[in-house]
Protein backbone atom coordinates (compact mmCIF):
# COMPACT_ATOMS: atom_id res chain seq x y z
CA UNK A 1 0.00 0.00 0.00
CA UNK A 2 1.36 3.17 -0.86
CA UNK A 3 2.01 6.07 1.91
CA UNK A 4 1.24 9.24 2.17
CA UNK A 5 2.63 11.75 -0.67
CA UNK A 6 3.46 15.41 -0.83
CA UNK A 7 4.63 16.92 -3.68
CA UNK A 8 6.87 19.10 -4.58
CA UNK A 9 8.99 17.57 -1.83
CA UNK A 10 10.98 21.45 -2.47
CA UNK A 11 9.69 24.66 -3.22
CA UNK A 12 11.68 28.19 -3.34
CA UNK A 13 8.98 31.39 -3.73
CA UNK A 14 9.26 34.77 -2.80
CA UNK A 15 7.74 37.60 -0.99
CA UNK A 16 4.10 37.89 -2.24
CA UNK A 17 3.66 34.83 -4.80
CA UNK A 18 1.30 32.30 -3.65
CA UNK A 19 1.68 28.67 -3.62
CA UNK A 20 -0.24 25.05 -3.77
CA UNK A 21 0.83 22.27 -1.92
CA UNK A 22 -0.71 18.52 -2.34
CA UNK A 23 -1.33 15.48 -0.44
CA UNK A 24 -2.21 12.73 -1.51
CA UNK A 25 -3.74 9.80 1.67
CA UNK A 26 -3.10 6.37 1.99
CA UNK A 27 -6.03 4.58 -0.32
CA UNK A 28 -8.84 4.10 2.15
CA UNK A 29 -7.78 7.08 4.90
CA UNK A 30 -10.92 10.11 4.69
CA UNK A 31 -9.21 11.81 7.21
CA UNK A 32 -5.94 14.61 6.24
CA UNK A 33 -4.49 17.07 8.61
CA UNK A 34 -1.85 19.82 7.85
CA UNK A 35 1.37 20.96 10.23
CA UNK A 36 3.70 23.21 9.57
CA UNK A 37 7.08 22.72 11.20
CA UNK A 38 9.73 25.54 11.87
CA UNK A 39 12.74 25.76 13.99
CA UNK A 40 11.08 28.37 16.56
CA UNK A 41 7.25 27.02 16.90
CA UNK A 42 7.64 23.29 16.00
CA UNK A 43 5.10 21.77 14.71
CA UNK A 44 1.78 23.40 14.52
CA UNK A 45 -1.54 22.36 13.43
CA UNK A 46 -2.87 24.01 10.20
CA UNK A 47 -6.31 22.32 9.73
CA UNK A 48 -7.69 18.96 9.03
CA UNK A 49 -10.12 17.66 6.12
CA UNK A 50 -12.51 14.69 6.47
CA UNK A 51 -14.94 14.33 3.46
CA UNK A 52 -14.07 17.30 1.76
CA UNK A 53 -15.02 19.34 5.28
CA UNK A 54 -12.97 21.51 7.26
CA UNK A 55 -13.62 20.33 10.59
CA UNK A 56 -10.79 22.19 12.55
CA UNK A 57 -8.67 25.37 11.89
CA UNK A 58 -5.77 25.92 13.91
CA UNK A 59 -4.54 29.41 15.06
CA UNK A 60 -2.97 30.73 11.18
CA UNK A 61 -4.22 33.99 8.98
CA UNK A 62 -6.62 33.90 6.52
CA UNK A 63 -3.71 33.52 4.16
CA UNK A 64 -3.81 29.74 4.67
CA UNK A 65 -6.07 27.76 3.26
CA UNK A 66 -6.89 24.13 2.22
CA UNK A 67 -9.80 22.40 0.93
CA UNK A 68 -10.21 17.99 -0.24
CA UNK A 69 -11.51 16.39 -3.19
CA UNK A 70 -13.79 13.49 -3.48
CA UNK A 71 -10.82 11.13 -3.78
CA UNK A 72 -9.59 12.42 -0.47
CA UNK A 73 -6.80 14.46 -1.65
CA UNK A 74 -6.07 17.28 0.00
CA UNK A 75 -4.55 20.80 -1.01
CA UNK A 76 -3.38 23.60 1.05
CA UNK A 77 -2.71 27.05 -0.75
CA UNK A 78 -0.90 29.84 1.06
CA UNK A 79 -1.30 33.28 -1.04
CA UNK A 80 1.04 36.64 -0.35
CA UNK A 81 3.83 34.79 0.98
CA UNK A 82 5.87 36.28 3.77
CA UNK A 83 9.27 35.43 4.98
CA UNK A 84 7.95 33.91 7.87
CA UNK A 85 6.27 31.02 5.75
CA UNK A 86 9.62 28.90 4.87
CA UNK A 87 8.98 25.87 6.77
CA UNK A 88 8.58 22.09 6.11
CA UNK A 89 4.84 21.42 5.80
CA UNK A 90 3.54 17.95 6.56
CA UNK A 91 0.40 16.35 5.65
CA UNK A 92 -0.83 13.53 7.70
CA UNK A 93 -3.83 10.90 6.93
CA UNK A 94 -5.97 8.16 8.52
CA UNK A 95 -8.72 6.22 8.14
CA UNK A 96 -11.63 7.77 9.93
CA UNK A 97 -11.47 11.29 11.58
CA UNK A 98 -10.35 12.65 14.29
CA UNK A 99 -6.28 13.53 14.29
CA UNK A 100 -6.29 13.44 18.10
CA UNK A 101 -7.33 9.81 18.52
CA UNK A 102 -6.48 8.06 15.63
CA UNK A 103 -2.87 6.54 14.38
CA UNK A 104 -1.10 9.73 12.24
CA UNK A 105 0.70 8.73 9.11
CA UNK A 106 2.40 10.98 7.87
CA UNK A 107 3.89 12.11 4.13
CA UNK A 108 7.55 13.29 3.82
CA UNK A 109 6.82 17.05 3.58
CA UNK A 110 6.92 19.42 1.12
CA UNK A 111 9.83 22.05 1.97
CA UNK A 112 9.27 25.81 1.39
CA UNK A 113 11.69 28.28 0.96
CA UNK A 114 10.78 32.20 0.97
CA UNK A 115 13.05 34.36 -0.34
CA UNK B 1 2.93 27.40 29.59
CA UNK B 2 2.88 25.21 26.59
CA UNK B 3 0.20 22.80 27.04
CA UNK B 4 2.65 19.65 26.57
CA UNK B 5 6.28 19.79 27.92
CA UNK B 6 8.82 17.62 27.18
CA UNK B 7 11.92 16.99 28.62
CA UNK B 8 14.97 17.13 28.29
CA UNK B 9 15.37 19.03 24.88
CA UNK B 10 18.91 17.24 24.14
CA UNK B 11 19.95 13.70 24.85
CA UNK B 12 23.09 12.56 24.47
CA UNK B 13 24.05 8.54 25.20
CA UNK B 14 26.14 5.52 24.61
CA UNK B 15 24.81 2.61 22.51
CA UNK B 16 23.57 -0.12 24.92
CA UNK B 17 22.06 2.97 27.65
CA UNK B 18 18.62 2.67 28.61
CA UNK B 19 16.52 6.10 27.91
CA UNK B 20 13.60 7.62 28.99
CA UNK B 21 12.50 11.07 27.50
CA UNK B 22 9.48 12.49 29.26
CA UNK B 23 6.25 14.51 28.52
CA UNK B 24 3.80 16.43 30.44
CA UNK B 25 0.63 17.76 29.41
CA UNK B 26 -1.94 20.09 30.98
CA UNK B 27 -5.04 19.17 29.47
CA UNK B 28 -7.76 16.67 28.83
CA UNK B 29 -6.92 14.40 26.28
CA UNK B 30 -8.25 11.98 24.12
CA UNK B 31 -5.16 10.20 23.45
CA UNK B 32 -1.20 10.72 23.30
CA UNK B 33 0.82 10.14 20.47
CA UNK B 34 4.88 9.93 20.02
CA UNK B 35 6.61 10.42 17.00
CA UNK B 36 10.02 10.12 15.68
CA UNK B 37 11.38 12.35 12.66
CA UNK B 38 15.11 11.33 11.34
CA UNK B 39 17.09 14.29 9.63
CA UNK B 40 15.15 14.97 6.50
CA UNK B 41 11.63 15.39 7.82
CA UNK B 42 9.91 12.20 7.32
CA UNK B 43 8.12 11.68 10.68
CA UNK B 44 6.62 8.35 11.94
CA UNK B 45 4.39 7.23 14.61
CA UNK B 46 5.80 5.41 16.79
CA UNK B 47 2.59 5.10 19.62
CA UNK B 48 -0.68 6.11 20.29
CA UNK B 49 -2.12 5.58 24.02
CA UNK B 50 -4.81 6.43 26.34
CA UNK B 51 -3.99 4.29 29.28
CA UNK B 52 -1.41 2.30 30.55
CA UNK B 53 1.36 0.84 28.30
CA UNK B 54 2.69 -0.03 25.26
CA UNK B 55 5.94 -1.85 24.04
CA UNK B 56 7.10 -2.61 20.05
CA UNK B 57 10.50 -3.78 20.14
CA UNK B 58 12.91 -1.93 22.08
CA UNK B 59 10.50 0.64 22.89
CA UNK B 60 8.01 1.00 25.37
CA UNK B 61 5.62 3.85 25.91
CA UNK B 62 3.34 4.34 29.02
CA UNK B 63 0.91 6.90 30.16
CA UNK B 64 -0.43 8.26 33.71
CA UNK B 65 -3.47 9.63 33.02
CA UNK B 66 -4.12 10.94 36.44
CA UNK B 67 -0.81 12.48 36.85
CA UNK B 68 -0.83 14.01 32.82
CA UNK B 69 2.73 12.45 32.01
CA UNK B 70 3.86 9.44 29.73
CA UNK B 71 7.32 8.41 29.30
CA UNK B 72 9.07 6.83 26.32
CA UNK B 73 11.71 4.41 27.29
CA UNK B 74 14.01 2.92 24.58
CA UNK B 75 15.97 -0.22 25.95
CA UNK B 76 19.57 -1.16 24.39
CA UNK B 77 19.67 2.00 22.49
CA UNK B 78 21.59 2.25 19.37
CA UNK B 79 23.01 4.61 16.88
CA UNK B 80 19.93 4.57 14.46
CA UNK B 81 17.43 5.46 17.00
CA UNK B 82 19.24 9.17 17.28
CA UNK B 83 16.47 11.25 15.93
CA UNK B 84 14.02 13.88 17.76
CA UNK B 85 11.11 12.39 19.28
CA UNK B 86 7.76 14.42 19.48
CA UNK B 87 5.05 13.77 21.71
CA UNK B 88 1.63 15.27 20.65
CA UNK B 89 -1.75 14.73 22.76
CA UNK B 90 -5.33 15.30 21.14
CA UNK B 91 -7.38 17.61 23.52
CA UNK B 92 -10.29 16.07 24.44
CA UNK B 93 -13.55 18.11 23.19
CA UNK B 94 -10.72 18.60 20.29
CA UNK B 95 -10.06 15.64 18.48
CA UNK B 96 -9.42 17.19 15.26
CA UNK B 97 -6.08 18.63 15.98
CA UNK B 98 -3.15 17.52 17.35
CA UNK B 99 -0.87 19.96 19.88
CA UNK B 100 2.66 18.68 19.53
CA UNK B 101 5.70 19.06 22.51
CA UNK B 102 8.60 21.38 20.90
CA UNK B 103 10.55 17.65 21.34
CA UNK B 104 13.80 15.61 22.65
CA UNK B 105 16.68 15.43 20.16
CA UNK B 106 18.18 12.54 20.75
CA UNK B 107 21.76 11.13 19.51
CA UNK B 108 23.09 8.10 20.34
CA UNK B 109 27.06 7.63 20.08
CA UNK B 110 28.73 4.04 19.24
Amino acid sequence: KAGVTQTPRYLIKTRGQQVTLSCSPISGHRSVSWYQQTPGQGLQFLFEYFSETQRNKGNFPGRFSGRQFSNSRSEMNVSTLELGDSALYLCASSPLGGAGDQPQHFGDGTRLSIL
Amino acid sequence: KNEVEQSPQNLTAQEGEFITINCSYSVGISALHWLQQHPGGGIVSLFMLSSGKKKHGRLIATINIQEKHSSLHITASHPRDSAVYICAVGRRGSNYKLTFGKGTLLTVNP
